[in-house]
């Protein structure tokens, strides 16, 4: 069975320090995807990032930036130079990829890490 | 595009009784999904749906219903609700290999 931990539940940062979440995950399949989301206080969930288990990359958008290790099977995401719009709760997701498509959103999650970013 | 619709936004059910939560996407998607959040947990697929007409259990189905009659819509019913039932509902939906976009949530309380 698949299972996603996020060992933080809440996280508080002064604004313009960097934090990184942690994110370690468990899966049987080779191939899988690891997603990143953030739910703001408006409630709805917004897509970060997904990323293949055969991309071992590291991606940086703007502030933010991921890392991937699959070999601590760990997809940790860190934002640069924090902001106080950062504040939210951040689900780190897994699905397997049993393909044509069906998996995408049958998503794993792990319980969510609470950010909060003081001025 | 208005992306994810759902309604109602909040609603408030005694013991028993029954109502079904509205899902509509204008994206043309073909995947269609429910999950529920707990407090302080992350979410749980529900049902899903691949298709209109196509529809299968996820992780914690027992207690609803769905239908898919077309590709648009995508109702989640609650039969003789119970308080295991309080919780937050999503409805989400994507492209063959395509991210989620999420509705803004329905937060239910049975009472």
């Amino acid at each position: 069975a698949q299972k996603v931990t996020q060992a933080q539940t809440e996280i508080s940062v002064v604004e313009k320090e960097d934090v990184t979440l942690d994110c370690v995950y468990e899966t049987r399949d080779t191939t899988y995807y690891l997603f990143w989301y953030k739910q703001p206080p408006s409630g709805e969930l917004v897509f970060l990032i997904r990323r293949n288990s055969f991309d071992e990359q590291n991606e940086i958008s703007g502030r933010y930036s991921w890392n991937f290790q699959k070999s601590t099977s760990s997809f940790n995401f860190t934002i640069t130079a924090s902001q106080v719009v950062d504040s939210a709760v951040y689900f780190c997701a897994l699905s397997e990829d049993t393909g044509g498509g069906t998996s995408y959103g049958k998503l794993t999650f792990g319980q969510g890490t609470i950010l909060t970013v003081h001025p | 595009n208005a992306g994810v619709t759902q309604t109602p936004k909040f609603r408030i059910l005694k013991i028993g009784q029954s109502m079904t939560l509205q899902c509509a996407q204008d994206m043309n998607h073909n995947y269609m999904y429910w999950y529920r959040q707990d407090p302080g947990m992350g979410l749980k697929l529900i049902y899903y749906s691949v298709g209109a007409g196509i529809t299968d259990k996820g992780e914690v189905p027992n207690g609803y219903n769905v239908s898919r009659s077309t590709t648009e819509d995508f109702p989640l019913r609650l039969e003789l609700a119970a308080p295991s039932q309080t919780s937050v509902y999503f409805c989400a939906s994507s492209a063959v290999k395509g991210k989620l976009f999420f509705g803004s949530g329905t937060q239910l309380s049975v009472l």
